[in-house]
Parts: structure tokens; sequence; C-alpha cells
């Protein structure tokens, strides 16, 4: 089955810098990559999704590339704010498959 | 109106007894989940229905059994709780393999 790593698990920013949030999965079927906000005792959101005839795709200060040789994708947010800070989860799923396999999660905090 | 909506919030209850958790989406979804995220935050994958199909099941311990009278709800029942089953069961849904939305969480205590 589907096995997706995340990286790093904690992550702190000063606040306006930018943030890396990565994750690598070992299927090459896997084509539909969505990222997840959790805040404090919140339930996850989905803030952006990629599927992989798409490279990169972005929505204001979020971002999300995708590698698909490597079989990796990465969360891309800039000019970091107080509230960006939460868990973020990456998700991956294989073709015609609605199973979503998550990674372990990375907590950022931004720094005032 | 919520769209994804689960009840109760909270539970709280003695090892060996027996608990329900009900959902109900009004996306016009047809893919339904349970998901359960213990105390390191994993979320792992427990149930899925397509239209009233179960499509996914993983392994979990058959105390756990989700029931969907139709697509538009699904239920998590739980026989016989252990103190491991402590955690937050999260409802969502879909369509298709399409984005996942969901609700709120229940977070079960067994004590």
């Amino acid at each position: 089955g589907e096995n997706v790593e995340q990286h790093p698990s904690t992550l702190s920013v000063q606040e306006g810098d930018s943030a890396v949030i990565k994750c690598t999965y070992s299927d090459s079927a896997s084509n539909y990559f969505p990222w997840y906000k959790q805040e404090l005792g919140k339930r996850p959101q989905l803030i952006i999704d990629i599927r992989s005839n798409v490279g990169e795709k972005k929505d204001q200060r979020i971002a999300v590339t995708l590698n698909k040789t490597a079989k990796h994708f990465s969360l891309h947010i800039t000019e970091t704010q107080p509230e960006d800070s939460a868990v973020y989860f990456c998700a991956a799923s294989i073709f015609g498959n609605e199973k979503l396999t998550f990674g372990t999660g990375t907590r950022l905090t931004i720094i005032p | 109106d919520t769209a994804v909506s689960q009840t109760p919030k909270y539970l709280v209850t003695q090892m060996g007894n027996d608990k329900s958790i009900k959902c109900e989406q009004n996306l016009g979804h047809d893919t339904m989940y349970w998901y359960k995220q213990d105390s390191k935050k994993f979320l792992k994958i427990m149930f899925s229905y397509n239209n009233k199909e179960l499509i996914i099941n993983e392994t979990v311990p058959n105390r756990f059994s989700p029931k969907s009278p139709d697509k538009a709800h699904l239920n998590l029942h739980i026989n016989s709780l252990e103190l491991g089953d402590s955690a937050v069961y999260f409802c969502a849904s879909s369509r298709g393999q399409g984005r996942q939305y969901f609700g709120a969480g229940t977070r079960l205590s067994v004590l």
C-alpha cells in the first residue's frame, strides 16, 4: 500500500518568513495530493490540493509543488502570519482509490 | 449549515460499554469515511462507504462496526470499549476520489 513520509515534524518560523514542508510517497500510481491544516482542537481543513497532471499550484500565500519523478511534493507558505500556526498534514491517494494515506504531520509555529 | 456534522462531540464512558457515533453530510457526496486520530495526532482511515457500500475496511478490530443507512449518513458502533479506543474520531465525505471534508470530530475517552 501507499506510504507517505512527512518532514519536518516541527517547524518554527519568524513571522513574515517562508515555511516549507516536504512529503514523499511510495506508490508511483498516486495521483492526488491534498494538504490539510488542523488548528488545535479543530477539524482538518483542506487548504490546497494538486493532481499529478500539474507540477505546481498556487493560492495566494500558499503553493504546492509536485515532482512525480522523485515522488515528492511540498507545501510552501510565504509571508507567514500568526494564524498560520497549526499542524499541517500531507496526504496521497492512488488513482481510482478514495483511500487517503496521511503523513505524520508538521507542527508549524509562527514566532511574532 | 454545517456540511459534515457528527454527534456527539464528546463521549466519556467506561471500559466494556457499547457506544455509537453518528455522522451526516449535506454536500450531496457519495462517499463517507471514518478516521481515527490518536494522541500523537496520526490520522488513519478506518472505513469508507460509497453509496451505502463498504469500499474501505482497514485492519480494525471487529468491535468496530460501521453502518450506512443512506449515502448521507454513516454511523460507527463500538462494542466492548477498551482504553486504547480513546481517540478523536472524524467523519469525512467526498465525491468519489475528490476533496474530503471533515466533521468536527468526536473525542472519545474510555475510563
